[in-house]
């Protein structure tokens, strides 16, 4: 069960935009559309912020989109907020073996 | 309101084992697969286990498989992860987290209790 590949660190001044993103195989995020998207924040559980690569739940901005082109999803957070600044992870599902892989979180400072 | 509260946690030698118990509310908890992640201290996210709601499904990740047992009790609505033959890379703050029933994912996830492997 390999993990996702994410950047470690992306960064940006408030009001910017900023793309995470999150590669994969045809195993995982090119072969479902079941890839997630969760913030944490330090000493915090993690909250999910996209599912099902674009959707967003209830209460999440609409500053925070999802996408995905072949084995590759992307987070983008738009009109970067200070409030922004945490840890970011992609998980996928991977079928009945595997089940749910998870990327190894990117850091993203508001500078 | 959802809310999920783990319990079990503690200091345990290797070889050792311990029982972890996620206690949920404010959903139908018959209806949802429920899901153990694991995050090492300073490290990232990984997948432990999931369990569908009615309990007749299991998954685990390779890194478990063999040692750890996922259950749940619809009646006490509660999650329970049996750990067996633990290993120090078994030290992690382990979270319950509650499923959509799609794909895997998960929408609600609790605060998490710390797991300590080690003499």
């Amino acid at each position: 069960q390999s993990a996702l590949t994410q950047p470690p660190s992306a960064s940006g001044s408030p009001g910017q935009s900023v793309t995470i993103s999150c590669t994969g195989t045809s195993s995982d995020v090119g072969g479902y559309n079941y890839v997630s998207w969760y913030q944490q924040h330090p000493g915090k559980a993690p909250k999910l912020m996209i599912y099902e690569v674009t959707k967003r739940p209830s209460g999440v901005p609409d500053r925070f989109s999802g996408s995905k082109s072949g084995n590759t999803a992307s987070l983008t957070v738009s009109g970067l907020q200070a409030e922004d600044e945490a840890d970011y992870y992609c998980s996928s599902y991977a079928g009945s073996n595997n089940f749910v892989v998870f990327g190894g979180g990117t850091k993203l400072t508001v500078l | 309101e959802v809310q999920l509260v783990e319990s079990g946690g503690g200091l345990v030698q290797p070889g050792g084992s311990l029982r972890l118990s996620c206690a949920a509310s404010g959903f139908t908890f018959s209806t949802y697969a429920m899901s153990w992640v694991r995050q090492a201290p300073g490290k990232g996210l990984e997948w432990v286990s999931t369990l569908s709601g009615g309990g007749s499904s299991t998954y685990y990740a390779d890194s478990v498989k063999g040692r750890f047992t996922i259950s749940r009790d619809n009646s006490k609505n509660t999650l329970y992860l049996q750990m067996n033959s633990l290993r120090a890379e078994d030290t992690a703050v382990y979270y319950c987290a509650k499923g959509t029933n799609r794909g895997g994912t998960t929408d609600y996830w609790g605060q998490g209790t710390l797991v300590t492997v080690s003499s």
